[in-house]
């Protein structure tokens, strides 16, 4: 049973970088997307992006030019990076694994349990 | 953006009765090429990451209980629970991938009556 859990520190102070990584068990990398999603209460469920399995990404163009999302097959594992955060930021952060199919992204079936980072001074 | 818009935001149920949720999307969400839409639906339970129930606006996922049933096409979509137990109580939300960014609904909260 494929499980994925979301690791990285809870507190971020303003201006500077959040870093996550979440570690895939029970599975491969294999021919899904992998993807970041966050919640907050103010704005609900927002997707930050996704790689695929040969590393190409899409983000989502609210986030600018702040997100990097990266992928290490040896350690099964894939990574968020969030830049120069504010407090906008604070947010439950999901990592979710992402069928294919017909070569295009589908529904998010696999998800972590998430993990509480807040931007705080 | 496709934005995906939900309602109600809220909705009271009696226990054994049928709930029904709305979702509608800014534009289609039918890929032409499959004559799927690229729709799905969770539902998010307190302190619980959301769990995918229904894919392709329609397909039930593998251990969903049949109570749960997606439907509708293009724009236009639902959300059924046939018979309301105690263990749906929770937040509802759909989701579009036909395009990124990929977009949610801003949720539905089930509750009991």
């Amino acid at each position: 049973q494929v499980r994925l859990q979301e690791s990285g520190p809870g507190l971020v102070k303003p201006s500077e970088t959040l870093s996550l990584t979440c570690t895939i068990s029970g599975g491969y990398i294999g021919s899904y997307y992998w993807s970041w999603i966050r919640q907050t209460p103010g704005k609900g469920l927002e997707w930050i992006g996704f790689i695929d399995y040969s590393g190409n990404t899409n983000h989502n163009p609210s986030l600018q030019s702040r997100v990097t999302i990266s992928l290490d097959t040896s350690k099964n594992q894939f990574s968020l990076i969030l830049n120069s955060v504010t407090a906008a930021d604070t947010a439950i952060y999901y990592c979710a694994r992402v069928r294919r199919s017909s070569g295009r992204p589908d529904a998010s079936d696999i998800w972590g349990q998430g993990t509480m980072v807040t931007v705080f001074s | 953006d496709i934005v995906m818009t939900q309602s109600p935001d809220s909705l009271a149920v009696s226990l054994g009765e049928r709930a029904t949720i709305s979702c509608k999307s800014s534009q289609s969400i039918l890929y032409s090429s499959n004559n799927r839409n690229y729709l799905g639906w969770y539902q998010q339970k307190p302190g619980q990451p959301p769990k995918l129930l229904v894919y392709w606006a329609s397909t039930r996922e593998s251990g969903v209980p049949d109570r749960f049933s997606g439907s509708g096409s293009g724009t236009d979509f639902t959300l059924t629970i046939s018979s309301l137990q105690a263990e749906d109580v929770a937040v509802y939300y759909c989701q579009q991938y036909y395009s990124t960014p990929i977009t949610f609904g801003q949720g539905t909260r089930l509750e009991i009556k």
